[in-house]
C-alpha cells in the first residue's frame, strides 16, 4: 500500500517551454501533497504544500509564478515549470500524507527535468 | 527552526562489517522521526518512523534508535544491496513539515 506514482519520469524540454509534472496517490487519498526539489548530491529541499481544493503554500525564495501547483482531487496533484530555464534543470519528487493529520510521506519515484 | 544534521556524509563499509549512522536534531516539539533510503534517481523510500526517546524499530540488517537529541540507524552485517543513502528527516508540530538532512551515503563493498 500507499504507492505514489509521478509522470513522466524525465522529461527534456527547451528553453521558455513548460512543462508539467503528475503526482499521484495510486491507493489513497491525500489532502496533503509535497514537492521537493532535489539536487545532486543534496538533500530535499521542500518546495510546496499542496492541499486539495486549496491554493498550495510555497516556500520562501520559490516562485510561484514560476512553479504552478494545482491539487485538483485527492489523488492528483500537479506541479508546471513555466518558462522553463536550464537553471530549472533538477530532480523534482512530490510526496502524500495518508489521510488527514497524518505525518508518514510517501514518496514518488521522482522526475528528472533537462532544460536545454 | 528545525535542524536535522546528518553524520557521517559518506561511509564505506566491508561486507559485514557493522556499523551506525547518526542523525542529530534539533525541533521544537518532535512528532516523527523518519529515516528513508534513496537510491541513485529514485524517490526516498520509507524505513522507519520513531516517535518517542528510548523507541527502537528493526527491519532485516537495519535498527533505529532515539533519544532526545538524536537518532541512530545501526547497519548490522551490511552487503552490497545496502548501499545507498540514508536520509534522516523530523517533523514538529511547530513546522508541520518534514526538515530533511543532508543524507549519509553509505557504499558496502563485497
Amino acid at each position: 500500500g500507499a504507492v505514489v506514482s509521478q509522470h513522466p519520469s524525465w522529461v527534456i524540454c527547451k528553453s521558455g517551454t513548460s512543462v508539467k509534472i503528475e503526482c499521484r496517490s495510486l491507493d489513497f487519498q491525500a489532502t496533503t501533497m509535497f514537492w521537493y526539489r532535489q539536487f545532486p548530491k543534496q538533500s530535499l529541499m521542500l518546495m510546496a504544500t499542496s492541499n486539495e481544493g486549496s491554493k498550495a503554500t510555497y516556500e520562501q525564495g520559490v516562485e510561484k509564478d514560476k512553479f504552478l501547483i494545482n491539487h485538483a482531487s485527492l489523488t492528483l496533484s500537479t506541479l508546471t515549470v513555466t518558462s522553463a530555464h536550464p537553471e530549472d534543470s533538477s530532480f523534482y519528487i512530490c510526496s502524500a500524507v495518508d489521510g488527514e493529520g497524518g505525518s508518514e510521506q510517501y514518496f514518488g519515484p521522482g522526475t528528472r527535468l533537462t532544460v536545454t | 527552526e528545525d535542524q536535522v544534521t546528518q553524520s557521517p556524509e559518506a561511509l564505506r563499509l566491508q561486507e559485514g562489517e557493522s556499523s551506525s549512522l547518526n542523525c542529530s536534531y534539533t525541533v521544537s516539539g518532535l512528532r516523527g522521526l523518519f529515516w528513508y533510503r534513496q537510491d541513485p534517481g529514485k524517490g526516498p523510500e520509507f524505513l522507519f518512523t520513531l516517535y518517542s526517546a528510548g523507541e527502537e524499530k528493526e527491519k532485516e540488517r537495519l535498527k533505529a534508535t532515539l533519544t532526545k537529541k538524536e537518532s541512530f540507524l545501526h547497519i548490522t552485517a551490511p552487503k552490497p544491496e545496502d548501499s545507498a543513502t540514508y536520509l534522516c528527516a523530523v517533523y514538529s508540530g511547530s513546522a508541520r513539515q518534514l526538515t530533511f538532512g543532508s543524507g549519509t551515503q553509505l557504499t558496502v563493498l563485497p
